[in-house]
C-alpha cells in the first residue's frame, strides 16, 4: 500500500462547479498535512496547510479526518484557472523533515 | 525577489558522464531538499539537508550525491548517470522550524535525459 494515495483523475468539471478530492495516508502517526498545486511541467506551490480543525481559504476548504486517515480538498465555484494537478503531502511519521507526496489528482475545469 | 533557482533547466547527456545540477536559494532557509518526479510516482525525495554540512538520505538516494558547504547552495551530483535517472528534478527550500508547517519553495525544475 502506498504511504499517500490519491485518485489520479482527471476530474472534468464545468466552471462554477464544486469539486472535492480525497487523499488517504497510511501512517496514523503523521502530523503535518498539505495540499500543493502543480501546473503542467511547473514546480509545485503550496495551496494550503491542513489543520486538525479544518481550514478555509477563499473558495478552498481543507479537512483532516484522523480516524479514517484521510484529508480532503473542496473547491467551490471552480474557475478555469483552477485547472491543475493537486498534490496531497504528508510528513513521514517520526520525521518532520521527510515529506511524502501523493502522485496527484488532475483537475480540468471547462468553460 | 525570494526564489529558488536551478541550473541547468534542461540537460541531455550520455550514460556515465558526470554532471552537477545546481540549486540556490536567497531566503536564508536552513532546510533544502532534492526530489525527482516521474509519471505515476509523484515526487520522491532524494536527499535533504537541515543545515550547512548536515545532509541525509531520502527515499531514493542511490546514484546521487549532495553537498551543503554554504547555506544557500545545495548541488545534486550524478557521478555516473544512467538512463533510469532520466526524470524531472526539483530542488526545494524551507525554514522548517515548526514540525513541517512551513512552506516548501520549489525551484523551476531540471529536466534531465540520460541516453
Amino acid at each position: 500500500r502506498k504511504e499517500v494515495e490519491q485518485d489520479p483523475g482527471p476530474f472534468n468539471v464545468p466552471e462554477g462547479a464544486t469539486v472535492a478530492f480525497n487523499c488517504t495516508y497510511s501512517n496514523s502517526a503523521s502530523q503535518s498535512f498539505f495540499w500543493y498545486r502543480q501546473d503542467c511541467r511547473k514546480e509545485p506551490k503550496l495551496l494550503m496547510s491542513v489543520y486538525s480543525s479544518g481550514n478555509e481559504d477563499g473558495r478552498f476548504t481543507a479537512q483532516l479526518n484522523r480516524a479514517s486517515q484521510y484529508i480532503s480538498l473542496l473547491i467551490r465555484d471552480s474557475k478555469l484557472s483552477d485547472s491543475a494537478t493537486y498534490l496531497c503531502v504528508v510528513n513521514r511519521a517520526g520525521s518532520s523533515y521527510k515529506l511524502i507526496f501523493g502522485s496527484g489528482t488532475r483537475l480540468l475545469v471547462r468553460p | 525577489e525570494a526564489q529558488v533557482t536551478q541550473n541547468p533547466r534542461y540537460l541531455i547527456t550520455v550514460t556515465g558522464k558526470k554532471l552537477t545540477v545546481t540549486c540556490s536559494q536567497n531566503m536564508n532557509h536552513e532546510y533544502m531538499s532534492w526530489y525527482r518526479q516521474d509519471p505515476g510516482l509523484g515526487l520522491r525525495q532524494i536527499y535533504y539537508s537541515m543545515n550547512v554540512e548536515v545532509t541525509d538520505k531520502g527515499d531514493v538516494p542511490e546514484g546521487y550525491k549532495v553537498s551543503r558547504k554554504e547555506k544557500r547552495n545545495f548541488p545534486l551530483i550524478l557521478e555516473s548517470p544512467s538512463p533510469n535517472q532520466t526524470s524531472l528534478y526539483f530542488c526545494a527550500s524551507s525554514l522548517w522550524r515548526d514540525l513541517g508547517t512551513d512552506t516548501q519553495y520549489f525551484g523551476p525544475g531540471t529536466r534531465l535525459t540520460v541516453l
